[in-house]
């Protein structure tokens, strides 16, 4: 069946320490976002690739990192300058990021500190 | 276990006319329930969200969505469509008090005429 997988379900960083959480989605979709939720907060956008090779900050990029290097594959770095990383992430993907078109979206990763 | 289902994948309403995006859940907690809304080529904003308060919440640009646990639904309304009320509509629900896990619905893309 198509559709986005995010792994792992869980993760824990100790401090100073990058993590990675994966993303990876088999509908051939161009547009891949990936966005933070914090307890009683609405989903808050950190990156997003229209395309690949390409991706652009979202509201709150500050203390993350990614990269777009095939179409199916958008991981999210967790980086020691994130002071804040306790939180549920979710991975989301789009067929074509000019159109309105349906969002896809991951069961999550839910990240903490150790 | 938890699901979320939006009755229509698609709305289409005049401008000036009422909005009704249909939402049924079903849980065997007490459920928080959320309504987003994206717009083409933005990311996902929060318009309101039900946390075991009062049933009827109001939420950002007019709308408003009633907890009905007899019926286990929470549709989402507008007295009167705007055409920047184009965009789709996800409905999703959580276990009240773990956010870690969130149930979204398929969307309903919302069509407005003028």
């Amino acid at each position: 069946d198509g559709g986005i997988t995010q792994s792992p379900k869980y993760l824990f960083r100790k401090e100073g320490q990058n993590v990675t959480l994966s993303c990876e989605q088999n509908l051939n979709h161009d547009a891949m976002y990936w966005y933070r939720q914090d307890p009683g907060q609405g989903l808050r956008l950190i990156y997003y690739s229209q395309i690949v090779n390409d991706f652009q900050k979202g509201d709150i990029a500050e203390g993350y990192s990614v990269s777009r290097e095939k179409k199916e594959s958008f991981p999210l770095t967790v980086t020691s300058a994130q002071k804040n990383p306790t939180a549920f992430y979710l991975c989301a993907s789009r067929r074509d990021r000019a159109t309105n078109e349906k969002l896809f979206f991951g069961s999550g990763t839910q990240l903490s500190v150790l | 276990a938890q699901s979320v289902t939006q009755l229509d994948s698609h709305v289409s309403v005049s401008e000036g006319t009422p909005v009704l995006l249909r939402c049924n859940y079903s849980s065997s907690y007490s459920p928080s329930l959320f309504w987003y809304v994206q717009h083409p080529n933005k990311g996902l904003q929060l318009l309101l969200k039900y946390t075991s308060a009062a049933t009827l919440v109001k939420g950002i640009n007019g709308f408003e969505a009633e907890f009905k646990k007899s019926e286990t639904s929470f549709h989402l309304t507008k007295p009167s469509a705007h055409m920047s009320d184009a965009a789709e509509y996800f409905c999703v629900v959580s276990n009240a008090g773990n956010n870690r896990k969130l149930i979204w619905g398929l969307g309903t893309s919302l069509g407005v005429n003028p």
